[in-house]
């Protein structure tokens, strides 16, 4: 398996412009999430997905970002418009099943740089 | 309010001894703790994990220390090597609420050859 995969892997853009991130999670994983690395907050989560489905999305910042997840092999996450504030790491990754004991998968991050 | 807490940002120790990495939560209700380990422009990995009904775990280098009536948990590395050099994230999660993770700020920890 190739793991959990994220693309771009870096992205610079215009504050005001919309910019979305992508996520393939592992193959037979049932757990979606999104965490973003700050220097200030350390790894937060945003918002997780069970078989495709939003559970938690008390941790997305603001209206401005979203998150989708249509079916199994493919979550996004997009943030309109974006700001200086969201310059961030952002990790996805997933796991099977409803326990913990093995973790989460991570993907390699998007970094993102918003000037 | 940050429920997992690692109140040191970085660390610096010699090849060859040990490392201890420390973290810290407010949630009683978490039972069951992991610490990742992350290099640069990788994502975090798995590293070791321990159940609130233990208060030790070891795999080869790496133990885990876990006390309840302190609500602390410890990483110990030995001996460290330089390769060990990288961002250590202590997660805490309820278990039998789902399998959500809260995490630390992280450790930076270098090993100096």
């Amino acid at each position: 398996d190739a793991g959990v995969i994220q693309s771009p892997r870096h992205e610079v853009t215009e504050m005001g412009q919309e910019v979305t991130l992508r996520c393939k999670p592992i193959s037979g994983h049932d757990y979606l999430f999104w965490y973003r690395q700050t220097m200030m907050r350390g790894l937060e989560l945003l918002i997780y997905f069970n078989n495709n489905v939003p559970i938690d999305d008390s941790g997305m910042p603001e209206d401005r970002f979203s998150a989708k997840m249509p079916n199994a092999s493919f979550s996004t996450l997009k943030i309109q418009p974006s700001e200086p504030r969201d310059s961030a790491v952002y990790f996805c990754a997933s796991s099977f099943g409803d326990r913990v004991y093995y973790g989460y998968t991570f993907g390699s991050g998007t970094r993102l740089t918003v000037v | 309010d940050q429920q997992v807490k690692q109140n040191s940002p970085s660390l610096s120790v010699q090849e060859g001894r040990i490392s201890i990495l420390n973290c810290d939560y407010t949630n009683s209700m978490f039972d069951y703790f992991l610490w990742y380990k992350k290099y640069p422009a990788e994502g975090p990995t798995f590293l070791i994990s321990i159940s609130s009904i233990k208060d030790k775990n070891e795999d080869g280098r790496f133990t885990v220390f876990l006390n309840k009536s302190a609500k602390h948990l410890s990483l110990h590395i030995v001996p460290s090597q330089p390769g060990d050099s990288a961002v250590y994230f202590c997660a805490a999660s309820v278990s039998y609420a789902g399998n959500m993770l809260t995490f630390g700020g992280g450790t930076r920890l270098m090993v100096k050859p």
